[in-house]
């Protein structure tokens, strides 16, 4: 079975401040996917990246930033630098081999509130 | 990435009646597409993989004679409420197809009242 679990339900941080958003994974399969999505208040999710389980690199992009570590089965997100247009829910999702990758799991998603 | 769009944005129907939701492949051809179900402040939950020609695979749990789900063409994905009631009240997203990485494209969402 595929779970991934978002531990912080809601996370509330003045603009300029530094914020990790948690993602805890569980699977069987060998090769997976990870992925962060965004969900703004609009409601439409944007794609914003997805790492291989062979891929244990750690990726910036702006003032985003990912840190996947198989040992823990994690892979987190942090916000550099907040800003109130980072304000929106976001979601972590996996998906396996065993599935094709074609099916995605989502966690419960962290609604982050970023205040002026 | 792949643009995808759903058709409603949102809809409000009387209780008993059916309501459908179009979801189409803008720039690319889909042989599968992906229905959503989000409740309010929770996640999203796969309902069904829309296959072009052939049955829908339903979600354990799935009313699938409730959820008619009809995959026309390689750009065109309906989902059909059938019968809704007040718990069918959600918000329905659509996906597909997914990009070079599995990354999936999602619709813009269908909100859907039944009163």
């Amino acid at each position: 079975a595929q779970k991934v679990t978002q531990a912080q339900t809601e996370i509330s941080v003045v603009e300029k401040e530094d914020v990790t958003l948690d993602c805890v994974y569980e699977t069987r399969d060998t090769t997976y996917y990870l992925f962060w999505y965004k969900q703004p208040p609009s409601g439409e999710l944007v794609f914003l990246i997805r790492r291989n389980s062979f891929d244990e690199q750690n990726e910036i992009s702006g003032r985003y930033s990912w840190n996947f570590q198989k040992s823990t089965s994690s892979f987190n997100f942090t916000i550099t630098a907040s800003q109130v247009v980072d304000s929106a829910v976001y979601f972590c999702a996996l998906s396996g081999w065993n599935t094709g990758f074609q099916k995605l799991v989502f966690g419960t998603g962290t609604r982050l509130l970023v205040s002026p | 990435g792949a643009v995808v769009s759903q058709h409603p944005s949102w809809v409000i129907c009387k209780s008993g009646t059916s309501v459908k939701i179009e979801c189409r492949s803008l720039d690319f051809q889909a042989t599968t597409m992906f229905w959503y179900r989000q409740f309010p402040k929770q996640s999203l939950m796969l309902m069904a993989t829309s296959n072009e020609g052939s049955k829908a695979t339903y979600e354990q749990g799935v009313e699938k004679d409730k959820f008619l789900i009809n995959h026309a063409s390689l750009t065109l994905s309906t989902l059909t409420v059938t019968s809704a009631h007040p718990e069918d009240s959600s918000f329905y997203i659509c996906s597909g197809p997914t990009g070079p990485s599995y990354e999936q494209y999602f619709g813009p969402g269908t909100r859907l009242t039944v009163t």
